[in-house]
């Protein structure tokens, strides 16, 4: 079993049109994450929830929006999608909030034309 | 506030030699470190990491990281790579239990027979 699951693997997209990514661990962990990879590899931190609550957010656009129905999901949801917006975007999740040992999903490729 | 410097984007190497990857981070405080693994599209796995104690540290794959405080620096280290080693490698800081990762740029090892 996936311990942590995204969907959908790749979506490509126009500019302009609003998106989501799906999230989901069954690890029982308490906090979930975001984080965007950029084309150089960087990894950054967008987002983290802990048992639905928002508990960090990073400088990111208000066109990002996390929603977080319950403590086994995270979805991340994009407004007006921009080229700069392709990226490689990861959920995980950890046992604690601001723990340092990270589940990772295998992370969507999101492509805006 | 804390960074992480992985001084080489890529490192190839020959199939079992040994290989070492590069870390060095920044912070005022006594600091987590943790090195992460990436296999072609999957998402990142922890590969290490150091909290306390003993400063060298191993994975159940061979590898190991040594922490040394005076020169900041968690330096990883293979004695002979396989092929499939190859993949992006990512050092990582925290300040302490309750704070977020800080990834390094990546490092790509590349295994050639």
């Amino acid at each position: 079993d996936t311990a942590v699951s995204q969907t959908p693997k790749y979506l490509v997209t126009q500019m302009g049109n609003d998106k989501s990514i799906k999230c989901e661990q069954n690890l029982g962990h308490d906090t979930m994450y975001w984080y965007k990879q950029d084309s150089k590899k960087f990894l950054k931190i967008m987002f983290s929830y802990n048992n639905k609550e928002l508990i960090i957010n990073e400088t990111v656009p208000n066109r990002f929006s996390p929603k977080s129905p319950d403590k086994a999901h995270l979805n991340l949801h994009i407004n007006s999608l921009e080229l700069g917006d392709s990226a490689v975007y990861f959920c995980a999740s950890s046992r604690l909030a601001g723990a340092n040992v990270l589940t990772f999903g295998a992370g969507s490729r999101l492509t805006v034309l | 506030a804390q960074s992480v410097t992985q001084l080489d984007s890529q490192v190839p190497v020959f199939e079992e030699a040994p290989v070492e990857l590069r870390c060095n981070y920044s912070s005022s405080v006594s600091v987590y470190l943790f090195w992460y693994v990436q296999y072609p599209n999957q998402g990142l796995q922890l590969l290490l990491k150091y909290l306390s104690g003993s400063t060298l540290v191993k994975s159940i794959n061979g590898f190991e990281a040594e922490f040394n405080k005076s020169q900041t620096s968690f330096h990883l280290r293979k004695p002979s790579v396989h092929i499939s080693d190859t993949a992006e490698y990512f050092c990582a800081v925290s300040e302490n239990a309750g704070n977020m990762l800080t990834f390094g740029g990546g490092t790509r090892l590349m295994v050639k027979p």
